[in-house]
């Protein structure tokens, strides 16, 4: 098993360029999580998807769209880049969304925009 | 107001040191609480989670929620250089959305 895959790992942009984030779960989980992690404000949610075909905003949506392809897979699309996105992005999957059901952390991607 | 506060240290202890991270919370819906330790460059991992008020342990680590004071805690015994990582605490009312703390940075000296 490979856990929660994320490609790619490592993204330099220029502001207004487009770039889609993939995520890849092999774990057969409901629901995956985008999340953006930045210094002296932690992990912050962006948009999860519950199950297959449903998608909700978190915390921090503006600028982010997402889709949720297939149970395994759910990408993170920035149409626009501005610096304001550099961050470290992980993605996230558990099942049924259970609390109390741990969520697997992929090895997250780095974006800079500049 | 943040949802969740977290003092982001760095923390440096000898080895063997008892470790004490906590984080208070604003919102009473909260049910679920979470720890989590991210090594550098690296997602983080689910070290413990509680359900309610109340301890639970596992080896050399417990987890205390105090639902009547917002406040929950992580402890961490006979601490090793390995445990050296950033803790962070995470909470959700329902499972759907969690909220995290910013992080404790740890470091184990030898």
């Amino acid at each position: 098993n490979a856990g929660v895959t994320q490609t790619p790992k490592f993204q330099v942009l220029k502001t207004g360029q487009s770039m889609t984030l993939q995520c890849a779960q092999d774990m057969n989980h409901n629901s995956m999580y985008w999340y953006r992690q930045d210094p002296g404000m932690g992990l912050r949610l962006i948009y999860y998807s519950a199950s297959e075909g449903t998608t909700d905003k978190g915390e921090v949506p503006n600028g982010y769209n997402v889709s949720r392809l297939n149970k395994r897979e759910f990408s993170l699309r920035l149409e626009s880049a501005a610096p304001s996105q550099t961050s470290v992005y992980f993605c996230a999957s558990n099942t049924l969304g259970l609390a109390a059901d741990t969520q697997y952390f992929g090895p997250g991607t780095r974006l800079t925009v500049l | 107001q943040k949802e969740v506060e977290q003092d982001p240290g760095p923390l440096s202890v000898p080895e063997g040191a008892i470790v004490s991270l906590n984080c208070t919370y604003s919102n009473s819906a909260f049910q679920y609480f979470m720890w989590y330790r991210q090594y550098s460059r690296k997602g983080p991992e689910l070290l413990m989670y509680t359900y309610s008020s109340g301890n639970k342990e596992d080896g050399r680590f417990t987890a205390q929620v105090d639902k009547s004071s917002k406040y929950i805690s992580l402890f961490i015994r006979d601490s090793q250089p390995s445990d050296s990582a950033t803790y962070l605490c995470a909470m959700t009312p329902t499972g759907n959305q969690f909220y995290f703390g910013t992080g404790t940075s740890l470091t184990v000296i030898p």
